[in-house]
């Protein structure tokens, strides 16, 4: 069983909606990461929280809105998605600040899917 | 700027033999490089990592990479494969660039075949 959870599983909206992605994790990770995901592609980072601060945002439009409430939850916003934008987001927790030599735990992702 | 080439996008190969998933890297400063295994409708999995000291690594489920500088290359290999090692394999560095960003390699579909 992964140590990151990914809820809902599965996720299929359409453009007008609002949805939210949830993550959790109990290993006192204190940076966690988003993560997009296209079918035969590999993972591509949109944001980076450090310490329950955004601390990357890598140019992901607005439509997708991160927070990170606590220490051990982080959400992603969905609002106005375009069809595109149907792919497995993936979560991400590291120990400490965002390190360069440690190690990224995955969940298992949201498969969202964009009508 | 840090890539990372996974040199074969996929890889036949018959239960019981051995295996090996090329990767090489280029990067201007010191390196950390991941191994990760991603099974169907999954997340993606540590398999090892190589931070420093010995250049050979040993991982889970009977995975080991070595490092070599020399070559930039940090190949994964299996003595012996099993059905149950059919995934997609992906290469990532660390180092440099935005902080914790792990650069991955577009990724190796293993298939394994009895």
């Amino acid at each position: 069983d992964t140590e990151v959870t990914q809820t809902p599983k599965h996720l299929v909206m359409g453009m007008t909606n609002k949805k939210s992605l949830k993550c959790e994790q109990h290993m006192g990770h204190r940076a966690m990461y988003w993560y997009k995901q296209k079918a035969k592609k590999p993972p591509e980072l949109m944001f980076v929280y450090s310490y329950e601060k955004l601390s990357i945002n890598e140019s992901v439009p607005s439509r997708f809105s991160p927070e990170c409430p606590n220490s051990s939850l982080l959400n992603l916003h969905l609002h106005a998605l375009q069809p595109e934008d149907s792919a497995l987001y993936l979560c991400a927790s590291s120990r400490g600040q965002p390190s360069l030599n440690q190690p990224q735990h995955f969940g298992d992702g949201t498969r969202l899917s964009i009508l | 700027a840090q890539s990372v080439t996974q040199l074969d996008s996929q890889v036949p190969v018959f239960e019981e033999a051995p295996v090996e998933l090329r990767c090489n890297y280029s990067s201007s400063v010191s390196v950390y490089l991941f191994w990760y295994v991603q099974y169907p409708n999954q997340g993606l999995q540590l398999l090892l990592k190589y931070l420093s000291g010995s250049t050979l690594v040993k991982g889970i489920n009977g995975f080991e990479a070595e490092f070599n500088k020399s070559q930039t290359s940090f190949h994964l290999r299996k003595p012996s494969v099993h059905i149950s090692d059919t995934a997609e394999y992906f290469c990532a560095v660390s180092g440099g660039g935005s902080q914790g960003n792990l650069i991955f390699g577009k990724g190796t579909k293993l298939s394994v075949k009895p």
